[in-house]
């Protein structure tokens, strides 16, 4: 099993592009989320899936899609890049009965200039 | 509004000797905790977890504490070694909500020889 995997590792962006930062799971896992990491800040929820076809918004969901067509991929998009969005990105997946043993990837760092 | 709290951002501790990392959450919400072990440019790793419903859980080196009137929690890790340097999160969720959790700021431990 790969676990969670993410693409790009790394990103550079200029304000106001777009992008969409992927996250693909490949253990059968119903729950996806997305995170942000920022200094001092901890990690911070953005957005998250119960099941194919359904998400909802976590803490931080301004300036983020998601959407999940298969129980397997998650993908985040950023609709128009703003230097607020540097940030280092995890995905991360659970059983849905897993009581938040979450798995995480091993992120993607994007920085916004 | 931080809802789970880790005051001490680091902490250096000689190997061998006992690593205590604090964390204070405000919700009394909160039935499920975590901790999450976190290398540079890795994603976090699950460590250890308690239910409300215990005041202790242990699992080999590492002890997690619960004092639910105090909304507390604390991770021991004895004998500390060289390979837990690492950033350590504390993290909490509410019943029902497997696919959210609400981390802690870090603490970054040391182990010197």
């Amino acid at each position: 099993n790969a676990g969670v995997t993410q693409t790009p590792k790394f990103q550079v962006l200029k304000t106001g592009q777009s992008m969409t930062l992927q996250c693909a799971q490949d253990m059968n896992h119903e729950y996806m989320s997305w995170y942000r990491q920022d200094p001092g800040m901890g990690l911070r929820l953005i957005h998250y899936s119960v099941g194919a076809g359904i998400t909802d918004q976590g803490e931080v969901p301004n300036g983020y899609n998601v959407s999940r067509s298969t129980t397997e991929d998650f993908p985040l998009r950023l609709l128009s890049a703003a230097p607020s969005q540097t940030s280092v990105y995890f995905c991360a997946s659970s059983y849905r009965g897993g009581r938040g043993t979450q798995y995480f990837g091993p992120g993607t760092r994007l920085t916004v200039l | 509004d931080q809802q789970v709290k880790q005051n001490s951002p680091s902490l250096s501790v000689q190997e061998g000797r006992i690593s205590i990392l604090n964390c204070d959450y405000t919700n009394s919400m909160f039935d499920y905790f975590l901790w999450y072990k976190k290398y540079p440019a890795e994603g976090p790793t699950f460590l250890i977890s308690i239910s409300s419903i215990k005041d202790k859980n242990e699992d080999g080196r590492f002890t997690v504490f619960l004092n639910k009137s105090a909304k507390h929690l604390s991770l021991h890790i004895v004998p500390s070694q060289p390979g837990d340097s690492a950033v350590y999160f504390c993290a909490a969720q509410r019943a029902g909500t497997a696919s959210k959790l609400t981390f802690g700021t870090g603490t970054r431990l040391q182990v010197t020889l």
